[in-house]
């Protein structure tokens, strides 16, 4: 069973440069998540998609945009990437949003280096 | 402001022991979830509990929601236990602790 599948596992890029990440479930959950994952801290949400067709900002959404291009996938896209979003980055998804989640499940994590 | 607090931060215990990684959260909450992240790895789901103990193999997890706070034990700890364990609570979003990093020592 794939349950969530994000790529690239690693990327470096140059400040300045663009690059998405992709991220897809085959659980058939409602909800998806992007996460950053730093030093000392916890899981940062960025942005969240309670449902296909929304997309809502988390707590640390400036410099990147997402997609939710179907139930399946949910994209995270840096459109101009600067040092401070170097970060390891999972995505993850839920049956459903709000109180009532259930069991949250993470893809493998992607770990970007922005020189 | 931290919804999630765990503790220690880090353990070092000898193989066999009995661990306990202790969670306080302030928030409501509809559950609780622990976590396990190798290193270098992802991250998955060890429990999800919302009242009183569950337990898988040598793993236990407990919550007191009157007392806002959740434990988990390892029973007879083995060096493939090292990672680090993630508290999470689910209120109106998802809340994250910092994480405990366990190492086992053979």
């Amino acid at each position: 069973n794939a349950g969530v599948t994000q790529t690239p596992k690693f990327q470096v890029l140059k400040t300045g440069q663009s690059m998405t990440l992709q991220c897809a479930q085959d659980m058939n959950h409602n909800s998806m998540y992007w996460y950053r994952q730093d030093p000392g801290m916890g899981l940062r949400l960025i942005y969240y998609s309670a449902s296909e067709g929304t997309t809502d900002k988390g707590e640390v959404p400036n410099g990147y945009n997402v997609s939710r291009l179907n139930k399946r996938e949910f994209s995270l896209r840096l459109e101009s990437a600067a040092p401070s979003q170097t970060s390891v980055y999972f995505c993850a998804s839920s049956l459903t949003g709000g109180a009532n989640t259930g069991e949250l499940f993470f893809g493998e994590g992607s770990r970007l280096t922005v020189l | 402001k931290n919804e999630v607090e765990q503790s220690p931060q880090n353990l070092t215990a000898q193989e066999g022991e009995f661990i306990t990684i202790n969670c306080s959260y302030s928030v409501g909450i509809s559950a609780l979830h622990w976590l396990q992240q190798h290193p270098g790895g992802g991250i998955v789901s060890l429990f999800m509990l919302s009242s009183g103990k569950k337990k898988h193999g040598r793993l236990i997890a407990t919550i007191n929601i009157q007392e806002k706070h959740s434990s988990l034990h390892i029973t007879a700890s083995h060096p493939r236990d090292s990672a680090v364990y993630i508290c999470a609570v689910t209120g109106n979003q998802f809340y994250f602790g910092t994480g405990t990093s366990l190492t086992v020592i053979p």
